[in-house]
C-alpha cells in the first residue's frame, strides 16, 4: 500500500444518482488532488487542496463536488453524472513546499456510469 | 502552454532488449520532471525525479531517464528491459497554475509491452 487509500475501488451508477468517492492519506502530508485518467488522455487535475482549503479549480463541472474536512480526508461528491464522466478518479497527496515533491497516488476508484 | 508530451502510445521491445520511452516538456524556467508507472488497476507509483544537477538520473527497478535541456527532453531508459516492465509510464513536469499554485501536469502515457 502506498499510504493513500481510496474507496471504494469500483463504482456503477446511474445518472440521476448521488455517490461520494472516499480518499485517505496517512502519511502527513499536506495537500491532496483529485485527477481523472480516461484511456488514451493525460491525466486531468480536476482539484486541488492546500492545507484544507481549495486552491485550484480546473473547470470542472458543478455535478462534481469535493470536500476537504481535514488534512487526511478528501472526499469528491458526484451526482448527476454523464456517461462521458465514466473513468478512473485518482487520489493523490504530497507535501507542499519540499523542494520537488512528488505525489503518492491512491488506486483509484474505477467509476461507470450507465 | 506549460505542459509535457509521449509522442508513442505503445513502446514494444523484447526481453533482454534496451527500452526507451520518450518525453518532452515545455514549461518556463527550470523543469522539475517526474516518471511514474502504473500496474494494472492500481495508481501511479514514483519512479524516478529530475530536479537538478546531474543529467542522468537514476530511479527505481533499474530505471535511468536523461534529461536533455537542448532538446527539452527526459526520455525514460532501462538497459536490459523484463516481461514485468510492462505497464503504463506516464511523464510529469510541475508547472506553475494560474493561482501561482504548483502541480504536476502529466502526458498522456506510453503503454510499454515486454515481449518474452
Amino acid at each position: 500500500e502506498t499510504g493513500v487509500t481510496q474507496t471504494p475501488r469500483h463504482l456503477v451508477m446511474g445518472m440521476t444518482n448521488k455517490k461520494s468517492l472516499k480518499c485517505e492519506q496517512h502519511l502527513g502530508h499536506n495537500a491532496m488532488y483529485w485527477y481523472k485518467q480516461s484511456a488514451k488522455k493525460p491525466l486531468e487535475l480536476m482539484f486541488v487542496y492546500s492545507l484544507e482549503e481549495r486552491v485550484e479549480n480546473n473547470s470542472v463541472p458543478s455535478r462534481f463536488s469535493p470536500e476537504c474536512p481535514n488534512s487526511s480526508h478528501l472526499f469528491l461528491h458526484l451526482h448527476t453524472l454523464q456517461p462521458e464522466d465514466s473513468a478512473l478518479y485518482l487520489c493523490a497527496s504530497s507535501q507542499e513546499g519540499a523542494t520537488g515533491h512528488g505525489y503518492t497516488f491512491g488506486s483509484g476508484t474505477r467509476l461507470t456510469v450507465v | 502552454a506549460q505542459s509535457v508530451a509521449q509522442p508513442e502510445d505503445q513502446v514494444n521491445v523484447a526481453e533482454g532488449n534496451p527500452l526507451t520511452v520518450k518525453c518532452t516538456y515545455s514549461v518556463s524556467g527550470n523543469p522539475y520532471l517526474f516518471w511514474y508507472v502504473q500496474y494494472p488497476n492500481r495508481g501511479l507509483q514514483f519512479l524516478l525525479k529530475y530536479i537538478t544537477g546531474d543529467n542522468l538520473v537514476k530511479g527505481s527497478y533499474g530505471f535511468e531517464a536523461e534529461f536533455n535541456k537542448s532538446q527539452t527532453s527526459f526520455h525514460l531508459k532501462k538497459p536490459s528491459a523484463l516481461v514485468s516492465d510492462s505497464a503504463l509510464y506516464f511523464c510529469a513536469v510541475r508547472v506553475l497554475m494560474d493561482t501561482g499554485r504548483r502541480a504536476l501536469t502529466f502526458g498522456s502515457g506510453t503503454r510499454l509491452q515486454v515481449q518474452p
